[in-house]
């Protein structure tokens, strides 16, 4: 059964970049044709995707986020990486990690980390 | 963007209970709409893709509906874990509803 497993630090300051890594387990990232995403819930404020990447590293943007948001993938250590530059406390949010289809559903998600962008 | 429009967005009502909820695209999706529970804490979870197919796992009494524009998600007769927010989501920009908290009358 795939799992995947958020990590980074729960506190940013504001201006700097925010980094976080989604470990997939149970599966092997570059297996299937799948997309893997970045969403963010903030209080308030809904769902919200930041992005997705395949195994190959070909990444797509929400336009709402203006060039702020860069995927990595890291097929060997089996993650996938997000970071969001210019933070501000709009950026506080729980930030998870899903697997997708091309245009499609997600399914599984990480559990969510809470990121709090304050000085 | 596609927006997605969730109603209502509270719903009260008791164990038991038939409830649907309600989401409505702005143009047409065809069938390319999921629908998901979240609890407090928790992460989505996917019950319902492709508009009224039921992901593996989930119990019948979930049941999606709909094409086009207008979508629905009922559950036959509530239980106490189905109080939660459910979320519908569109595949074409993946935007979401603004969700609906199901919640105890």
């Amino acid at each position: 059964q795939v799992q995947l497993q958020e990590s980074g630090p729960g506190l940013v300051k504001p201006s700097q970049t925010l980094s976080l890594t989604c470990t997939v387990s149970g599966a092997s990232i570059t297996s299937g044709t799948y997309y893997w995403f970045w969403i963010r819930q903030a209080a308030g404020r809904g769902l919200e995707w930041l992005g997705r990447i395949d195994s190959g590293g070909t990444a797509d943007y929400n336009r709402s986020l203006k060039s702020r948001v860069t995927l990595s993938v890291d097929t060997s250590q089996n993650h996938f990486s997000m970071k969001l530059t210019s933070v501000t406390a709009a950026d506080t949010a729980v930030y998870f990690c899903a697997r997708g289809i091309t245009w499609g559903w997600f399914d599984p998600w990480g559990q969510g980390i809470l990121v709090t962008v304050s000085s | 963007d596609v927006q997605m429009t969730q109603s209502p967005s509270t719903l009260s009502a008791s164990v038991g209970d038939r409830i649907t909820i309600t989401c409505r695209a702005r143009q047409n999706i065809g069938n390319w709409l999921a629908w998901y529970q979240q609890r407090p804490g928790k992460a989505p979870k996917l019950l319902i893709y492709d508009a009224s197919t039921l992901q593996s796992g989930v119990p019948s009494r979930f049941t999606g509906s709909g094409s086009g524009t207008d979508f629905t998600l009922t559950i036959s007769s509530l239980q106490p874990d189905d109080f939660a927010t459910y979320y519908c989501q569109q595949y074409d920009s993946y935007s979401f509803g603004g969700g609906t908290k199901v919640e105890i009358k």
